[in-house]
């Protein structure tokens, strides 16, 4: 079946260190994307991709850094200069600029501080 | 800044009521309203997308319609049942400089009680 497969599906941070979330899709999207949610809160876009070796910053990109090597594979890195990560993390792909047409989402990874 | 509006925040319904909740976007530069359905532990599900003013999509027993010029959606549920709780999320599409970006809003939380 295809579909997009975030891992792990919880991640715990030390104070300082970077870690990395995975984000691999077999649906042939041209498009990747990550958001953050926060309670209350709508899921805001981190990073998008739109091809191979491509990226734009998305609203909150600050103390993220995403790479696109290949197009099953859009990986997120948390990294020690973003103060406040504790929050859901969720992976999504759509058909490149079709804004009719639906994004497909992974399951999500939670991030804690420990 | 494109807003999108949600409301209410949550709701709690019992078993066999039927209940709606609104999407409020930008009516200006109109091209498509997305719906998703969020269950706990699971990924974000399509529900629909509407692209056409007057538009009404239905799936099973949900329901939405579109209201482009005064910028407002809205999902109907008849006869909610306790499988219909999740969180219901609306998102229009930002400008396309960079492929298929959407803004969420922050929810509305349906917890249907048997």
């Amino acid at each position: 079946d295809g579909g997009i497969t975030q891992s792990p599906k919880y991640l715990f941070r030390k104070e300082g260190q970077n870690v990395t979330l995975s984000c691999e899709q077999n649906l042939n999207h041209d498009a990747m994307y990550w958001y953050r949610q926060d309670p209350g809160q709508g899921l805001r876009l981190i990073y998008y991709s739109q091809i191979v070796n491509d990226f734009q910053k998305g609203d909150i990109a600050e103390g993220y850094s995403v790479s696109r090597e290949k197009k099953e594979s859009f990986p997120l890195t948390v990294t020690s200069a973003q103060k406040n990560p504790t929050a859901f993390y969720l992976c999504a792909s759509s058909i490149l600029r079709e804004r009719n047409q639906p994004q497909h989402f992974g399951d999500g990874t939670r991030l804690s501080i420990l | 800044i494109l807003n999108v509006e949600q409301s209410p925040q949550s709701l709690h319904v019992q078993e066999g009521d039927s209940t709606n909740f609104t999407c409020s976007f930008p009516s200006s530069n109109f091209y498509a309203l997305h719906w998703y359905r969020w269950e706990t532990a699971k990924s974000p599900e399509a529900l629909f997308v509407m692209t056409l003013n007057g538009d009404e999509k239905k799936k099973g027993r949900i329901s939405a319609t579109l209201n482009t010029k005064e910028g407002y959606s809205y999902l109907y549920i008849k006869g909610s049942q306790p499988e219909d709780s999740a969180t219901y999320l609306c998102a229009f599409p930002g400008v396309m400089e960079y492929g298929n970006k959407l803004v969420f809003g922050a929810g509305t939380i349906l917890r249907v009680k048997s």
